[in-house]
This record gives structure tokens, C-alpha cells and sequence, in this order.
């Protein structure tokens, strides 16, 4: 079964308001990572947060994570019709070498 | 995409039929990998390698092997293929170690379509 799961599955927004997505997983983690893939391409890595780290931060993108919950966010500010994609996240569950994604979130950003 | 390149990158075939995908990779990472992507179930891991001669399975490895002679190609089977495994097949790779070195890098995918 997937160790993580994206909330929403699709979000639609403006050019210029902020997306948010959320990840949440059932085992405990070492790190989480999120990956972005544009349509008909390979993922790409966004950003790593650890699993002692509550916040990270990386040009427009800010990720939060919450052990407690297990749970993560990823808030795009300011977001640009090149922000459509699909976001996913993945978690090691507490693997060093093997990761688990998601199902991935479909945003689309409006011009 | 850089340092991981997968071919085909398009291949039709019959039910029934051998086929073998390749990754091949520049980067001399330890670690390889082989992923199916579909419609509502998101990326699920195949096989993966932890270095020349040594695999495991994956999630959904039933149908597939895998072979890893080299360091630099990673090699997916599909024995028989089915209609099931009709899917978009990447193969990815990270360095050896822990924290950011989990990075997984991805190649571009082949789109697989049995008929």
C-alpha cells in the first residue's frame, strides 16, 4: 500500500494566489521529499525535509512537516502558469535506500 | 534527465512477447531503480538495485525481473508480457548514504503499450 497519500488529488488556481498540498503517511520516517512532474516527464526533486526538521524553505516553495500527525504541507507562493504539474511526496519509512510515493496532486495554475 | 537515459522510449508489443527496457546512467550512483506509473495508483516500485549483481523486489514485482551486470545499466524484464503492464516504466537512481543523498533521480519514462 502507498505510505503516503496527496490531499487534494487536483487543485485549480489563479497565476499569482498560493497552492497548498498536503501529504500524510502511516509509518515513521527519516525524511520526506517532494517531486514535481511536468506531463510526459520524469519526476524532479523539489525539496528534502528531516525528520527533525518542522519547516524548510526553497525559493517559492515551503514545506512543513508534523511527525506528530504525520503529516507534511507544500505551499507554492505566488504560483505561475509554469507551476502546472503534478506534485508528489515521498517518504523513506525509515528505508535507506527505497522510497514510497504517492499518488500525486494535479495542480494547474490559470494564466 | 541528466546522466539517466532509458530506451526504448516508446515500444509496442503483443501479449505474450519478451521485452527488456534499459537504464543507463553517467553518474556512477550505487543505487538504481524501476518504477511503473499509472492512473490512480500513482509511482510504485518494481525492482530496485543496491549494486552490480544484487536486486530485490519491489512493490509490484510479479512478471518482471531484472538484471544489473554493470554499474551504469540497469536492465527491466518482462518475460511475458500482459495487458496488465501496459504503463509508463522510469527508472531512477540515488547516491549511497543517508539524508540528502536520498535524492532519487528519475530518466524520462517509456511508455509500454501491450496489445
Amino acid at each position: 500500500s502507498q505510505q503516503g497519500e496527496e490531499d487534494p488529488q487536483a487543485l485549480s488556481i489563479q497565476e499569482g494566489e498560493n497552492a497548498t498540498m498536503n501529504c500524510s503517511y502511516k509509518t515513521s520516517i527519516n525524511n520526506l521529499q517532494w517531486y514535481r512532474q511536468n506531463s510526459g516527464r520524469g519526476l524532479v526533486h523539489l525539496i528534502l525535509i528531516r525528520s527533525n526538521e518542522r519547516e524548510k524553505h526553497s525559493g517559492r516553495l515551503r514545506v512543513t512537516l508534523d511527525t506528530s500527525k504525520k503529516s507534511s504541507s507544500l505551499l507554492i507562493t505566488a504560483s505561475r502558469a509554469a507551476d502546472t504539474a503534478s506534485y508528489f511526496c515521498a517518504t523513506d519509512g525509515g528505508s535507506n535506500y527505497k522510497l514510497t510515493f504517492g499518488k500525486g496532486t494535479l495542480l494547474t495554475v490559470n494564466p | 534527465d541528466a546522466g539517466i537515459t532509458q530506451s526504448p522510449r516508446h515500444k509496442v508489443t503483443e501479449t505474450g512477447t519478451p521485452v527488456t527496457l534499459r537504464c543507463h546512467q553517467t553518474e556512477n550512483h550505487r543505487y538504481m531503480y524501476w518504477y511503473r506509473q499509472d492512473p490512480g495508483h500513482g509511482l510504485r516500485l518494481i525492482h530496485y538495485s543496491y549494486g552490480v549483481k544484487d536486486t530485490d523486489k519491489g512493490e509490484v514485482s510479479d512478471g518482471y525481473s531484472v538484471s544489473r551486470s554493470k554499474t551504469e545499466d540497469f536492465l527491466l524484464t518482462l518475460e511475458s508480457a500482459t495487458s496488465s503492464q501496459t504503463s509508463v516504466y522510469f527508472c531512477a537512481i540515488s547516491e549511497e548514504g543517508g539524508g540528502a543523498r536520498k535524492t532519487q533521480y528519475f530518466g524520462p519514462g517509456t511508455r509500454l503499450l501491450v496489445l
